[in-house]
């Protein structure tokens, strides 16, 4: 089935370090990607999104490729800042209406 | 304002209850969802509906039901409570395959 796998948190950085979190994914055909960003106490909000293979995704200074051949689609900040910290979850939406999230990774940003 | 509210936003009641959680959203989407999240902060969808109808039921417990009166609104019910019931309840919606879900805050259910 389909499935998304993250890396483990929590992810421990210090500001305007460089951030990855790696994601990468199973599905069949040609999945939606997304990152969603919780907030402590909050829902979750979508931060980026790609839908077709090549294509790049960019919002507040994160960015995410939707790499076909390695089925990655991997979180990428080039300066975090404190007000990051939060919990990143990568999903794939399969097409028919739900989404797949993977399991969510801490990331603790200090000043 | 609000695009995905959900109410309450915290529920504490005791093993056995019935309890209800609403949600509505003012975005005029087509398809709602409700997620389960635990302690570990793994999400796992629920149900979803398209337009009033039950299209996705994931292998909940029959205690879950699912109503929805409008596609505007999608609440859920749950009867006879227990202790791994509790967690974070979202309810969400989308326009489209392709779009991203607009989540609530959610609710915390605990289960005393």
């Amino acid at each position: 089935g389909d499935s998304v796998t993250q890396m483990e948190g929590p992810v421990t950085l210090s500001e305007e370090a460089f951030l990855t979190i790696n994601c990468t994914y199973t599905a069949t055909g040609y999945p939606s990607l997304f990152w969603y960003v919780q907030y402590p106490g909050e829902g979750l909000q979508l931060l980026l999104k790609a839908t077709k293979a090549d294509d790049k995704g960019s919002n507040k200074g994160f960015e995410a490729t939707y790499r076909k051949e390695t089925t990655s689609f991997h979180l990428e900040k080039g300066s975090v800042q404190v007000s990051d910290s939060a919990v990143y979850f990568c999903a794939l939406s399969p097409g028919f209406q739900k989404l797949v999230f993977g399991t969510g990774t801490r990331l603790l940003v200090s000043p | 304002d609000t695009a995905v509210s959900q109410t309450p936003k915290y529920l504490v009641t005791q093993m056995g209850n019935d309890k209800s959680i609403k949600c509505e959203q003012n975005l005029g989407h087509d398809t709602m969802y409700w997620y389960k999240q635990d302690s570990k902060k793994f999400l796992k969808i629920m149900f979803s509906y398209n337009n009033k109808e039950l299209i996705i039921n994931e292998t909940v417990p029959n205690r879950f039901s699912p109503k929805s009166p409008d596609k505007a609104h999608l609440n859920l019910h749950i009867n006879s409570l227990e202790l791994g019931d509790s967690a974070v309840y979202f309810c969400a919606s989308r326009d489209g395959a392709d779009q991203p879900q607009h989540f609530g805050d959610g609710t915390r259910l605990s289960i005393l």
